[in-house]
């Protein structure tokens, strides 16, 4: 069964560096999203991306983070300079199509720990 | 506002047996609502989705109801396994597509 793959599993980082997390969607779907979870929180929705440009965002989703599709088959977000409160588990979600039945298919996640 | 609230947030049963999670949403307006299963330190992996037109729908040993007019959903398991130890999580999605997430309720297996 395709995958969303997300790498990597776990990484840890100082607080003001930049880090990237990086997905890989299943191939022939064309929307794809990041969502995050905080330990023991319900999960959040980040972003949305669709034909090459952000079709939603929250407002966690401020100027430290970036997400970017540079090559047609990853899928990528960026947070420029992290902060302690960034630490949660980053899942990258895609779908087919929009529509009622159509399912997200979500990666299983990467593990942010800024320290 | 858009809310989805679980229920119990945790549960413990012996395997083997059955138990029923709950899900009340305030999400409009409403397309479907979805159950997912998800492990320990991994992504949600769906299990049912229904539309508003749809009350019941099946996966093996999971059950998922829907009463739209009440904005009420339940996930039973039946002939619970050691497997089915997780956090089932009830999402709502709206017309637009947008996803509101439960906190999820905590099941655990015990043999």
């Amino acid at each position: 069964e395709p995958e969303v793959t997300q790498t990597p599993s776990h990484q840890v980082t100082q607080m003001g560096q930049e880090v990237i997390l990086r997905c890989v969607p299943i191939s022939n779907h064309l929307y794809f999203y990041w969502y995050r979870q905080i330990l023991g929180q319900k999960v959040e929705f980040l972003v949305s991306f669709y034909n090459n440009e952000i079709s939603e965002k929250s407002e966690i989703f401020d100027d430290q983070f970036s997400v970017e599709r540079p090559d047609g088959s990853n899928f990528t977000l960026k947070i420029r300079s992290t902060k302690l409160e960034d630490s949660a588990m980053y899942f990258c979600a895609s779908r087919i199509r929009t529509g009622a039945t159509y399912g997200y298919t979500f990666g299983s996640g990467t593990r942010l720990t800024v320290v | 506002k858009n809310q989805v609230e679980q229920s119990p947030q945790s549960l413990i049963i012996l395997e083997g047996k059955n138990c029923t999670l709950q899900c009340n949403y305030t999400v409009s307006p409403f397309s479907n609502l979805r159950w997912y299963k998800q492990d320990t330190g991994r992504g949600p992996v769906s299990l049912t989705i229904m539309t508003f037109s749809e009350n019941t729908k099946s996966n093996g040993r999971y059950t998922a109801t829907l009463d739209a007019d009440t904005k009420q959903s339940s996930l039973h398991i039946t002939a619970s396994q050691l497997s089915d130890s997780a956090s089932y999580i009830c999402v709502v999605s709206r017309n637009d597509y947008k996803l509101s997430f439960g906190a999820g309720t905590t099941v655990t297996v015990r043999a």
